[in-house]
């Protein structure tokens, strides 16, 4: 089975300076990953992801993720935070479930955007 | 274009009960999965439906089904509800089962079950 680790529940940022969200995968072949946002009370919003291509992926409101093969990582990154960044970021994978092509999170890792 | 819209929003069901929440995805997509995501959790893969069968399921039990519609639309049932299945239910689209295309969510329906 595929999974994703998100080492850290809570990121503090102050706004205007960058961010970085971590994502760690353990995939068998080329992995396809998903960052998804969740603000509170509210479904997830697709930002980006990684097929195939270049490492770099640029997403929705200004967010960038790095796809590295070598340390097996995919952190969601984006250069000057806004307060209205602050939620819950899920890290995820596709994955072969019960016969079924789904999506395995990760925890989630809170984003709070500090003024 | 809408996105993937979910009923009821809220509700609150008697342990013992059943339960059915609605689901349209978007616009051609034809693919409906179903998600679980208890409070401090990542979402749980229920079930995946695609040409109104089920393709693959998730670990839970068989008190939750559901079903899929000639127009795409889904159904996810639970029946003899449990205290543990309080959760946010999620249903998810995409257009084709190739692993490559984007998962889109709805805003979910949160039960809960007291």
């Amino acid at each position: 089975a595929q999974s994703v680790a998100q080492p850290e529940d809570q990121v503090n940022v102050a706004e205007g300076n960058p961010l970085t969200v971590k994502c760690t995968y353990s995939v068998s072949g080329n992995p396809y990953l998903f960052w998804y946002v969740q603000y509170p009370n509210r479904g997830l919003q697709f930002l980006l992801k990684y097929i195939t291509g270049d490492n770099l992926v640029k997403g929705s409101y200004g967010f960038e993720a790095e796809f590295n093969k070598s340390q097996t990582s995919f952190h969601l990154k984006k250069p000057s935070a806004l307060v209205s960044d602050s939620a819950l970021y899920f890290c995820a994978v596709r994955d072969y479930l019960g016969g079924a092509d789904g999506l395995t999170f990760g925890k989630g890792t809170h984003l709070i955007i500090q003024p | 274009d809408a996105g993937v819209t979910q009923s009821p929003t809220h509700l609150i069901k008697t342990r013992g009960q059943h339960v059915t929440l609605r689901c349209s995805p978007i616009s051609g997509h034809k693919s409906v999965s179903w998600y679980q995501q208890v409070l401090g959790q990542g979402p749980q893969f229920i079930f995946q439906y695609y040409e109104k069968e089920e393709r693959g399921r998730g670990n839970f039990p068989d008190r939750f089904s559901a079903r899929q519609f000639p127009n795409y639309s889904s159904e996810l049932n639970v029946n003899a509800l449990l205290l543990g299945d309080s959760a946010l239910y999620l249903c998810a689209s995409s257009f084709e089962r190739i692993s490559g295309n984007t998962i889109y969510f709805g805003e979910g329906s949160w039960l809960t079950v007291v």
